[in-house]
């Protein structure tokens, strides 16, 4: 089945700074990656997705990349600021209908 | 409703002790998935529901795990006989269809085995 392996475990930077998560994937059918963010005792929630089809997408302070071909991808955030500080998880899943399979998660913290 | 609703939100049950966990998901979602997660571990896939039938249960830890699910509607977690590792949250989530869209975390239902 599908692996996905995330690093770093955690990251600290500076108010300002960006941030960068990393995800590998086993599975070359994966065609959909979402990232999600989860704040100390909530639900995970959808930050940012992107499909098989392109390379790149952008929204806001948030951006993701996939290179398909050395089947990995990131997470970037720019100008962070304290209220990004949470737990981000990446996942993969193939197109037809299989589990959501998701990585080990970042505790990113951004220090005032 | 208008997102995945789980109940309780908080079970404390005593070992050896049968729990039933609850989720009912986005009206229309025909995908369903249950996690879980140990205090400030990652997400543990546990089972995947498409419509009533289950293709993959391969993440449940042991045969005292079951689940099922009526139709495209509520899903409900068992677990018999619990033990004290089975302290962690379980989340459900939906998703509209199979493939690539976002699922949709209920709140979870945080079970500590005493």
């Amino acid at each position: 089945g599908e692996n996905v392996e995330q690093h770093p475990s955690t990251l600290s930077v500076q108010e300002g700074d960006s941030a960068v998560i990393k995800c590998t994937y086993s599975d070359s059918a994966s065609n959909y990656f979402p990232w999600y963010k989860q704040e100390l005792g909530k639900r995970p929630q959808l930050i940012i997705d992107i499909r098989s089809n392109v390379g790149e997408k952008k929204d806001q302070r948030i951006a993701v990349t996939l290179n398909k071909t050395a089947k990995h991808f990131s997470l970037h955030i720019t100008e962070t600021q304290p209220e990004d500080s949470a737990v981000y998880f990446c996942a993969a899943s193939k197109p037809s209908g299989s589990r959501l399979t998701f990585g080990e998660g970042t505790q990113l913290t951004v220090n005032p | 409703g208008a997102g995945v609703s789980q109940s309780p939100s908080n079970k404390v049950t005593e070992k050896g002790k049968d729990v039933e966990l609850r989720c009912d998901p986005i009206s229309g979602h025909t995908a369903l998935y249950w996690y879980r997660q140990r205090l400030g571990q990652g997400l543990e896939f546990l089972i995947y529901f498409q419509g009533n039938s289950a293709p993959d249960k391969s993440g449940l830890p042991s045969d005292r795990f079951s689940a099922e699910r009526t139709g495209e509607s509520v899903s409900t977690l068992t677990i018999q006989r619990t033990q004290q590792e089975d302290s962690a949250v379980y989340l459900c989530a939906s998703r509209p269809d199979r493939g690539r869209t976002e699922a949709f975390f209920g709140q979870g239902t945080r079970l500590t085995v005493v």
